[in-house]
């Protein structure tokens, strides 16, 4: 039974186009996160989820919204996809901010054409 | 501003070698530290978790110190075998504000 899973796995889209990522946890965690890893496998934070609210907003282009309609649940929407958003885009969850472990989804590699 | 080091970038080592792996932070004011590691296409895996008060944690092969005051973690892998090949990260989460600052990774290979 998977703890952290997001879909699709993988996603090929042409510039410009609109598209969304899903993310759910199993774990009763109350804490979500967003990464990007880019082809260089370096891991950047994106967005913190702390039950459904925003703690932490990285300087990420407001094309990308994140969306939590509850604390097992936080999806990510991308506007107006440009190249440089070509990655992968993972899913997190831990207990609490302060740290519990921290556990991933299998990831969501995007390709921008 | 807390940085996270891992050296080196990768390592070579037969099957069986005992091994250790760097992780260095410049700011000793951590709340715990992560051990990960990451297979090819894959998403990250945890493997130990050291909270700042512990010295060391333990889980099968893999055993995790925590040294604050000269700011390094080190991962030691006993006996090792290629399925340990992977990139293994690790991450510092911060007392301040709790977040979690990475290291680039060590991309470990172990040759049959």
């Amino acid at each position: 039974d998977t703890a952290v899973s997001q879909t699709p796995k993988y996603l090929v889209t042409q510039m410009g186009n609109d598209k969304s990522i899903k993310c759910e946890q199993n774990l009763g965690h109350d804490t979500m996160y967003w990464y990007k890893q880019d082809s260089k496998k370096f891991l950047k934070i994106m967005f913190s989820y702390n039950n459904k609210e925003l703690i932490i907003n990285e300087t990420v282009p407001n094309r990308f919204s994140p969306k939590s309609p509850d604390k097992a649940h936080l999806n990510l929407h991308i506007n107006s996809l440009e190249l440089g958003d070509s990655a992968v885009y993972f899913c997190a969850s831990s207990q609490g901010l302060a740290g519990g472990e921290l556990f991933f989804g299998e990831g969501s590699r995007l390709t921008v054409l | 501003k807390q940085e996270v080091t891992q050296i080196p970038a990768a390592l070579s080592v037969p099957e069986g070698e005992n091994l250790v792996l760097n992780c260095s932070f410049t700011d000793s004011a951590i709340y715990n530290l992560q051990w990960f590691r990451q297979d090819p296409g894959k998403g990250l895996t945890s493997l130990l978790l050291i909270q700042s008060s512990q010295r060391e944690q333990t889980s099968g092969r893999l055993n995790a110190s925590l040294d604050k005051s000269s700011g390094r973690s080190t991962l030691y892998i006993a006996a090792s075998q290629p399925g340990d090949s992977a990139t293994y990260l690790c991450a510092a989460r911060m007392d301040s504000n709790y977040q979690l600052i990475w290291g680039a990774g060590t991309k470990l290979i172990i040759k049959p």
